[in-house]
């Protein structure tokens, strides 16, 4: 199975401060399709999680564009851009490339 | 508007069989695959399995021995039955679609006697 190890495990910010969550993967997750299946997902405490980034990069629908996502290959990114009280929570990558679809371990964004 | 929700017992005792539905609207089960995710308490989410749109199904190899997921696409409902149940399966279950865009609310499992 493909893993996903995701780092920091927890992050500590203050509001308004940029940081990046990295997602390294075991095996190349670009398809032979041409398409890279690994999106960015956040748990707000108490919630389902919530898509944010899929396909490395594309934000989804109704998603502030403070977040961005970069990589490729087994190298990925996630950006806040000036976080806000809104974005604590835990913050999760996963693959669909390969089967079966697996998730990073998770990083926990509070505040400092 | 597309909305997922799951149903079940809550409380499952030890060996026993745990059924779940998720009952789906706003999309046909024909159209989108949905998904089987769980979260054990104050842990990471795992993936358990799928039914693909055109009824085909995929597991988790280390939970595919005793789990199982079918649909009712005439009542828009997906199943998940997983036996023998352990004090490690107890978390919430969650089921998801449109790839990972859609999520139901979760239902909690306890499995204890």
């Amino acid at each position: 199975d493909v893993v996903l190890t995701q780092t920091p495990p927890t992050l500590s910010a203050t509001i308004g401060q940029s940081v990046s969550i990295s997602c390294r993967s075991s095996q190349s997750l670009l398809h032979s399709n041409g398409n890279t299946y690994l999106h960015w997902l956040l748990q707000r405490p108490g919630q389902s999680p919530q898509l944010l980034i899929y396909l490395v990069s594309r934000l989804e629908s109704g998603v502030p564009n403070r977040f961005s996502g970069s990589g490729s290959g087994t190298d990925f990114t996630l950006k806040i851009s000036g976080v806000e009280a809104e974005d604590l929570g835990v913050y999760y990558c996963v693959q669909g490339t390969h089967a079966p679809r697996t998730f990073g371990g998770g990083t926990k964004l509070e505040l400092k | 508007q597309v909305q997922l929700k799951e149903s079940g017992p809550g409380l499952v005792q030890p060996s026993q069989t745990l059924s779940l539905t998720c009952t789906v609207s706003g999309f046909s089960l024909t159209s989108y695959n949905v998904h089987w995710v769980r979260q054990p308490p104050g842990k990471g989410l795992e993936w358990m399995g799928v039914i693909w749109s055109g009824g085909n199904t995929d597991y988790n190899s280390a939970l595919k021995p005793r789990l199982s997921i079918s649909r009712d696409t005439s009542k828009s409902q997906v199943f998940l039955t997983m036996n023998s149940l352990q004090t490690e399966d107890t978390g919430i279950y969650y089921c998801n679609a449109g790839g990972f865009a859609y999520w139901g609310q979760g239902t909690l499992v306890t499995v204890s006697s």
